[in-house]
């Protein structure tokens, strides 16, 4: 089976422009979401989409941040106008149900904001 | 506010079983344990996850103490393939994990 999959695996672009991150979840899993990594940080939950709803945005840091889930197989980050201090690693996840069901991951999008 | 306390890092011999704890004192009734591993360059994975009894899987097993405010992640056997990142997560009804700093396994061969 079909893990998450996500696109790019690396991004690097100069501040200012718009950046678009992909995420394909596992079909059949009605839960996704976005976190991002840093050194700094850790592992931070963004968003997160049930049945292609957002439940919880409280972890977007702030408006040049939007993310959507136009349908059960298909979501996008997207950063508009990118700033330096967005590079991390983007992750997506998803899982089948709610109930503190496990979730899957993907392998990343490390995005560099020149 | 990640509500879990791990060590931050520990060591294991190959071959040797690794009991990696985990301290979730404020843990609510329905709060489900989970654990993750990371290794470099890659996604979490998931390992186990448990609520009241002690689970098991190929992977690993999950001792939840009595209580519920601590438990073990069991590796009955580290290799170097076990040498990640590994997070303890209480997560409720809700599906929002707060991931720690976690504890960082070195298997040494």
């Amino acid at each position: 089976d079909a893990g998450v999959i996500q696109s790019p695996r690396h991004e690097v672009t100069e501040m200012g422009q718009e950046v678009t991150l992909r995420c394909k979840p596992i079909s059949g899993h009605n839960s996704l979401f976005w976190y991002r990594q840093t050194m700094m940080r850790g592992l931070e939950l963004l968003i997160y989409f049930n049945n292609n709803v957002p439940i919880d945005d409280s972890g977007m840091p702030e408006d040049r941040f939007s993310a959507k889930m136009p349908n059960a197989s298909f979501s996008t980050l997207k950063i508009q106008p990118s700033e330096p201090r967005d590079s991390a690693v983007y992750f997506c996840a998803s899982s089948k149900g709610q109930g503190g069901q496990p979730q899957h991951f993907g392998d990343g999008t490390r995005l560099s904001i020149l | 506010d990640a509500k879990t306390t791990q060590p931050n890092s520990m060591e294991s011999n190959e071959e040797e079983p690794v009991h990696l704890p985990c301290n979730h004192s404020t843990i609510s009734g329905t709060d489900y344990i989970h654990w993750y591993r990371q290794l470099p360059s890659q996604g979490p994975e998931y390992v186990i996850h448990g609520l009241t009894s002690n689970v098991n899987n190929r992977m690993a097993s999950l001792a939840i103490a009595e209580d519920r405010k601590s438990s073990t992640l069991i590796l009955h056997r580290a290799t170097l393939r076990d040498a990640a990142v590994y997070y303890c997560i209480r997560t409720n009804t809700g599906n929002q994990f707060y991931f720690g700093t976690g504890t960082s396994l070195t298997v040494i061969p």
